[in-house]
């Protein structure tokens, strides 16, 4: 099975400039997360999907963040304009179903730097 | 305030000590999750529990529902186990700790 994958792996940017993230999640899966993880901390969840709809985006920086997961497969998350805080690794996961104790997977990640 | 807690932190041990992470968590949950991730690597996930105990070749993951408290046991360490060790408990959605980085010395 394939895991779930994500692109680049890696970004360098400017501040003020903009960067978009790519998640392909496993095959079948409906729900799907972006996290933001800040070096020295754990996840902190941005946006959750279930299909092509958002479940929960109450942590998401709506004036600079936004994402889509059109046709409920591909995802992509947008910042735009980047800030120097926003350098973080961005962790896409996916599961079966929502509120469901299924097990769930993570993609390696894009670590983005802003300078 | 961290729906989330683990202990310790930071974790210095020699090869093949017995290691013990905790954590605690204070929300309602339909699983908890033990997650490995590499420096500089994704995430894995180790265990997914919702009662009693899980074994893996040497990794041991126990869950006490009532007290709202697990617990990730390594035996004989290696250094290939050095990571950070993320504790994440799930009901809608999912809280994560803020992780235990472990470093086993030869």
């Amino acid at each position: 099975e394939a895991g779930v994958a994500q692109s680049p792996r890696y970004k360098i940017i400017e501040k003020r400039q903009s960067v978009a993230f790519w998640c392909n999640p496993i095959s079948g899966h409906a729900t799907l997360y972006w996290y933001q993880q800040i070096l020295g901390q754990g996840p902190k969840l941005l946006i959750q999907f279930q299909n092509n709809g958002v479940v929960d985006d109450s942590q998401l920086p709506k004036d600079r963040f936004s994402a889509e997961r059109l046709k409920g497969v591909d995802s992509t998350l947008k910042i735009q304009p980047a800030k120097l805080e926003d350098s973080a690794v961005y962790l896409c996961a996916s599961s079966l179903e929502l509120g469901q104790s299924y097990g769930y997977t993570f993609g390696s990640g894009t670590r983005l730097t802003v300078v | 305030k961290n729906e989330v807690e683990q202990s310790p932190q930071n974790l210095t041990a020699q090869e093949g000590e017995f290691i013990t992470i905790n954590c605690s968590y204070s929300v309602g949950i339909s699983a908890l999750h033990w997650l490995q991730q590499h420096p500089g690597g994704g995430i894995v996930s180790l265990f997914m529990l919702s009662s009693g105990k899980k074994k893996h070749g040497r990794l041991i993951a126990t869950i006490n529902i009532q007290e709202k408290h697990s617990s990730l046991h390594i035996t004989a360490s290696h250094p290939r186990d050095s990571a950070v060790y993320i504790c994440a408990v799930k009901d809608n959605q999912f809280y994560f700790g803020t992780g235990t980085s472990l470093t086993v010395i030869p």
